[in-house]
């Protein structure tokens, strides 16, 4: 299993409160990315990293900012969480952009 | 617009049988193909990956066929097992940038 580890694994929020959830790797990968599932809707990108400080934007990234100041350390902050935001967010992680291995996910509900 | 389309959100097969899980995609930029298993509450594991030099990628019960001209590729389970009912999500990606698209998964059920 790749070392992916993905905190807070499960969080409740109220509405307009900011949230930051954390992907921390130990596979020194150059690449980390932000996905959201949702049904019908499958896996879709969020944020993307190619490296310290490099972010770029998804599909989906209204609402969303990300911070990248170590390789191994990629954070997803929703700067004022709404409802719409409630998913399993799952972080992933590539070293040579032709495989991605995701983390566990972060259950998120937005109340 | 979604590049990367599995059109059967479900798919129900007998144990030992054969499970063709299908995925077709728009964009003929991409050049590798993957696909992903989930179980609930876990994060997806990849499974198998074919490159478009390729037409097919076989590992173990698993087999991935690509064909490029219909832009569609199929994963082949034989025998199916139990332990397979899963979430299957295809995706593509391509050597020009680093990001992977994925299709919105199909679930499938092998019923002992």
């Amino acid at each position: 299993d790749a070392g992916i580890t993905q905190s807070p694994r499960h969080k409740v929020t109220e509405t307009g409160t900011p949230v930051t959830l954390r992907c921390h790797q130990t596979e020194n990968h150059r690449y980390m990315y932000w996905y959201r599932q949702d049904p019908g809707h499958g896996l879709r990108l969020i944020h993307y990293s190619y490296g310290v400080k490099d972010t770029d934007k998804g599909e989906v990234s209204d609402g969303y900012s990300v911070s990248r100041s170590k390789t191994e350390d990629f954070l997803l902050t929703l700067e004022s969480a709404t409802s719409s935001q409630t998913s399993v967010y799952f972080c992933a992680i590539s070293d040579q952009g032709y495989t991605i291995y995701f983390g566990e996910g972060s259950w998120l509900t937005v109340v | 617009d979604q590049q990367v389309k599995q059109n059967s959100p479900s798919l129900s097969v007998q144990e030992g049988r054969i499970s063709i899980l299908n995925c077709d995609y728009t964009n003929s930029m991409f050049d590798y193909f993957l696909w992903y298993k989930k179980y609930p509450a876990e994060g997806p594991t990849f499974l198998i990956s074919i490159s478009s030099i390729k037409d097919k990628n076989e590992d173990g019960r698993f087999t991935v066929f690509l064909n490029k001209s219909a832009k569609h590729l199929s994963l082949h389970i034989v025998p199916s097992q139990p332990g397979d009912s899963a979430v299957y999500f295809c995706a593509a990606t391509s050597n020009t940038g680093n990001q992977f698209y994925f299709g919105t998964g199909t679930s499938l059920t092998v019923i002992p």
